[in-house]
């Protein structure tokens, strides 16, 4: 069954602080995509990255990175030098090909409190 | 802006009443997708049309129905409702058939039910 853990409910840090949203993820499916949006207190969900499964290169966008590894079905997030704009919930989520990839499932978001 | 708009974003409603929620999709997307995001139930999967077909539904309780119209657009109906039912409800499009490209959500449609 697929399932996503996001076990850091809330995460406070001090601006310029680097930080980690960890991302535990369940499937038997070989083929699977996942996802990582933010949602701020405006409230939309905001697109940031995608995955696939057969590519566990890290990838760094600015500030953030992603690292992907399979051996431990993790897909975590790093915020590097954090701002009081970073402050959102963040969710994870998975998509997999036994579903025909028609629906994501998110993990239960980590709200991140960036403090000036 | 992720361009797929919802209206209305906020909606208030006695328990017993039918809701209808909008969605248009980002210019070219063909799939819409559906998401109830309430505390207990966290981030849900409703349904998913593709083209004016339903292709697939999740969690969507008999009370609820959608649609896909050929100007794209899809609609969400929510009747009899409930307390449980408020929520944030949020649309999501993408170019393709299935979740694995990139989904943009609305800003939601907050649905508080007294």
């Amino acid at each position: 069954a697929q399932k996503v853990t996001q076990a850091q409910t809330e995460i406070s840090v001090v601006e310029k602080e680097d930080v980690t949203l960890d991302c535990v993820y369940e499937t038997r499916d070989t083929t699977y995509y996942l996802f990582w949006y933010k949602q701020p207190p405006s409230g939309e969900l905001v697109f940031l990255i995608r995955r696939n499964s057969f590519d566990e290169q890290n990838e760094i966008s600015g500030r953030y990175s992603w690292n992907f590894q399979k051996s431990t079905s993790s897909f975590n997030f790093t915020i590097t030098a954090s701002q009081v704009v970073d402050s959102a919930v963040y969710f994870c989520a998975l998509s997999e090909a036994n579903t025909g990839f028609q629906k994501l499932v998110f993990g239960t978001g980590t709200r991140l409190l960036v403090s000036p | 802006d992720s361009g797929v708009t919802q209206t209305p974003k906020h909606l208030i409603t006695a328990t017993g009443q039918r809701v209808t929620l909008r969605c248009s999709p980002r210019s070219g997307d063909l799939s819409v997708y559906w998401y109830q995001q309430s505390l207990d139930q966290g981030l849900q999967f409703l349904i998913h049309y593709y083209n004016g077909e339903e292709r697939a539904k999740g969690n969507i309780l008999e009370r609820f129905s959608a649609q896909q119209f050929p100007d794209l657009h899809s609609e969400l109906n929510l009747s009899s409702l409930e307390l449980g039912d408020s929520a944030l409800y949020f649309c999501a499009s993408s170019e393709g058939q299935v979740s694995n490209t990139e989904a943009f959500f609305g800003q939601g449609t907050r649905l508080t039910v007294v």
